[in-house]
C-alpha cells in the first residue's frame, strides 16, 4: 500500500528567509503524481505545485519549488521569500492514477515577521 | 462557476444517529473523494469513487457508508456504529485529465 509521511509536524520560519518542507513516500507504481497542498486557517485546501513522475525536472511555481528525488521517494517543498500569508498546514500527496489519492500528516509552517 | 458544494458547513448529531453529508460537484470530474480530518492532523481517506455506481473503501471505511449513484454527487454516510464521529470532513473530486484534486469547503461534524 502507499503511503505518505512528511517527518516534520511543525516548522517556523523568518519573513523573507527560505525554508523546506519534507516529505518521503512508498510506492511501487512507476508513473504517479505528486502534489503539495496549502490548508491556511480557512480551512480550505489550495493546490500549490504538483509535479509528474516521469518527469525529471523540477516542477517550479514563482516562489515554490521541489526537489523530486524519485529514486529516493522523497518529494520536498521549498518556500523562497517566506511571506506570512504562506502561514498554514502544508500536505504533501500521492495519486497513483487508479483512483487513490493519498497525503501525509501535514507541517504547520509558521512565518513570524 | 464550477466546483464542488459541500452541505451543511455544520452538522450536529446525536448519539445513536445516522447523519448524511452532501457533496455535488459540476465539474464533470469522474473521481470523487471523503476524508476525515482530525484537528491538527492529516487527511485520511474514507471511500473513494471512480465511477458511477462503484466506489471502493479507503482506510478508515468502518463505521461510514457512501453512495454514488449519479457522477455529481457523492453523499456520505456516518452511521451510529462509527463510535467517534467528531471531525472536519472534506470532499474532493479529480478528473482523468488534470490531476489535481478540487475541495469543496468542508463540513464540521459534532456529536452533542
Amino acid at each position: 500500500a502507499q503511503t505518505v509521511t512528511q517527518s516534520q509536524p511543525e516548522m517556523s520560519v523568518q519573513e523573507a528567509e527560505t525554508v523546506t518542507l519534507s516529505c518521503t513516500y512508498d510506492t511501487s507504481e512507476n508513473n504517479y503524481y505528486l502534489f503539495w497542498y496549502k490548508q491556511p486557517p480557512s480551512r480550505q485546501m489550495i493546490l500549490v505545485i504538483r509535479q509528474e513522475a516521469y518527469k525529471q525536472q523540477n516542477a517550479t511555481e514563482n516562489r515554490f519549488s521541489v526537489n523530486f528525488q524519485k529514486a529516493a521517494k522523497s518529494f520536498s517543498l521549498k518556500i523562497s521569500d517566506s511571506q506570512l500569508g504562506d502561514t498554514a498546514m502544508y500536505f504533501c500527496a500521492f495519486d497513483d492514477r487508479w483512483g487513490k489519492l493519498i497525503f501525509g500528516q501535514g507541517t504547520t509552517l509558521q512565518v513570524k515577521p | 462557476d464550477g466546483g464542488i458544494t459541500q452541505s451543511p458547513k455544520y452538522l450536529f448529531r446525536k448519539e445513536g444517529q445516522n447523519v448524511t453529508l452532501s457533496c455535488e460537484q459540476n465539474l464533470n470530474h469522474d473521481a470523487m473523494y471523503w476524508y476525515r480530518q482530525d484537528p491538527g492532523q492529516g487527511l485520511r481517506l474514507i471511500y473513494y469513487s471512480q465511477i458511477v455506481n462503484d466506489f471502493q473503501k479507503g482506510d478508515i471505511a468502518e463505521g461510514y457508508s457512501v453512495s454514488r449513484e449519479k457522477k455529481e454527487s457523492f453523499p456520505l454516510t456516518v452511521t451510529s456504529a462509527q463510535k467517534n464521529p467528531t471531525a472536519f470532513y472534506l470532499c474532493a473530486s479529480t478528473s482523468n485529465q488534470m490531476p489535481e484534486a478540487f475541495f469543496g469547503q468542508g463540513t464540521r461534524l459534532t456529536v452533542v
